[in-house]
């Protein structure tokens, strides 16, 4: 069975501090996608990275960045210099499979970001 | 089409009455899901409808909960004799089909309390 554990609840930084958030997955299958999403206080989940299991190189879209490591079944997420508008919850997701596949995902990390 | 809409965003009700919620979907997008999310989890999945074929269903819908979507476009979620239990925040989210697991879009959700 698939299963995701975000084992931070909650993390409360300064703004310009850098923060990652952590993520770690279990599956039996070779094939699977992980995904992060952000979840501002309005409440609509936005999509943030997919990543499938063949590609274990790390990405950078602006403050953000993302390590895959499928030898530590983890896929962790950096936020470099954070911002006020940062702070929301960020959910972890996994989808096994190469076609459909539903979202599994962790309980989600509240970040706040103080000024 | 600026994403996926759902409708009502809040919905109170009664213990034992029954409540329908819409989703529209990104229009190019073939599949939508339903997912339901309680305080302090992450969403879980409730059901999944690839062009206006229901294929999959979690054991969390029980026979009270009912989905369709006719044509392929819209979906409902109809919630029967609602219970205390069922208050939630019901999301929706479309994504296009083909072989590799795309990303899916979320809407902004429907709160649902039951008092």
């Amino acid at each position: 069975a698939q299963k995701v554990t975000q084992a931070q609840t909650e993390i409360s930084v300064v703004e310009k501090e850098d923060v990652t958030l952590d993520c770690v997955y279990e599956t039996r299958d070779t094939t699977y996608y992980l995904f992060w999403y952000k979840q501002p206080p309005s409440g609509e989940l936005v999509f943030l990275i997919r990543r499938n299991s063949f590609d274990e190189q790390n990405e950078i879209s602006g403050r953000y960045s993302w390590n895959f490591q499928k030898s530590t079944s983890s896929f962790n997420f950096t936020i470099t210099a954070s911002q006020v508008v940062d702070s929301a919850v960020y959910f972890c997701a996994l989808s096994e499979g190469s076609g459909y596949s539903t979202l599994t995902f962790g309980k989600g990390t509240m970040l706040l970001v103080s000024p | 089409d600026t994403g996926v809409s759902q409708d009502p965003r809040h919905k109170i009700t009664k213990r034992g009455q029954n409540v329908t919620f819409r989703c529209d979907p990104i229009s190019e997008h073939n599949r939508l899901y339903w997912y339901r999310q309680t305080l302090g989890q992450g969403p879980e999945f409730l059901t999944y409808f690839q062009n206006e074929a229901q294929l999959e269903k979690s054991r969390l819908l029980s026979d009270r909960f009912s989905a369709e979507r006719p044509k392929g476009s819209f979906s409902t979620l109809e919630i029967q004799r609602t219970e205390q239990g069922d208050s939630a925040m019901y999301l929706c989210a479309s994504s296009s089909g083909g072989a590799v697991n795309t990303e899916a879009f979320f809407g902004q959700g429907t709160r649902l309390t039951v008092v």
